[in-house]
């Protein structure tokens, strides 16, 4: 069993909905990352939290430690928000991240 | 202020050849990781390096590869005697300080023929 799951896997939806994408974790962990991986391949750090809840512009992340648990909402979804959407953990002590295998989300115009 | 610099962005190798990746930190950026992202696979980390030093190399293949983070000059994970079982992704990441945000590279393609 992967350290970190996923899901879904692939996500596909209208221009304009809400998307969430959930990442659950079964290690104790000082860190978790979301990462938006473009078609391209370069990869951009969306948000880095430990606790509660970010947010910039349309995109929320959440947090639960006590159920090690989080959520990657976007709002007001859009075609440019087509990517893969990976979360990934570090664990106390240790500054390795492990990763999940990804989101493929694609938004229909 | 530019970004992670990483290069070459594709790279061509023949079985048996040496390819070394180059990654150049933001400017201020002490620590920088690599990870390696197979072919249809999830990233993996190979190893962590502050300069001079290297923190942690855990996820590194015991042969064949080595990664330098020199006081002057770019991050270097180099491959020796490359097969075809390295053709990969290759990211390197940097941040200003031990657990903080990365920022990422765009990646070298490697592919060994």
């Amino acid at each position: 069993k992967n350290e970190v799951e996923q899901s879904p896997q692939n996500l596909t939806a209208q221009e304009g909905e809400f998307i969430t994408i959930n990442c659950s974790y079964s290690v104790g962990i000082s860190a978790l990352h979301w990462l938006q991986q473009h078609p391209g391949g370069g990869i951009v750090s969306l948000f880095m939290l430990s606790s509660g809840k970010k947010k910039h512009g349309r995109l929320i992340a959440t947090i639960n430690i006590q159920e090690k648990h989080s959520s990657l909402h976007i709002t007001a979804s859009h075609p440019r928000d087509s990517a893969v959407y990976i979360c990934a953990v570090s664990v106390f002590g240790n500054e390795k991240l492990t990763f999940g295998t990804g989101t493929r989300l694609t938004i229909i115009p | 202020n530019a970004g992670v610099m990483q290069n070459p962005r594709h790279l061509v190798r023949r079985r048996g050849q040496e390819a070394r990746l180059r990654c150049s930190p933001m400017k201020g950026h002490s620590h920088v990781y690599w990870y390696r992202q197979l072919p249809e696979e999830g990233l993996k980390f190979m190893v962590y390096l502050q300069k001079e030093n290297i923190i942690d190399e855990s996820g590194m293949p015991k042969e064949r590869f080595s990664a330098e983070f020199p006081k002057e000059g770019p991050s270097i994970l180099r491959i020796q005697q490359v097969v075809r079982g390295d053709s990969a992704a290759y990211f390197c990441a940097s941040s200003p300080r031990r657990s903080e945000k990365l920022f990422f590279g765009s990646g070298t393609q490697l592919s060994v023929l």
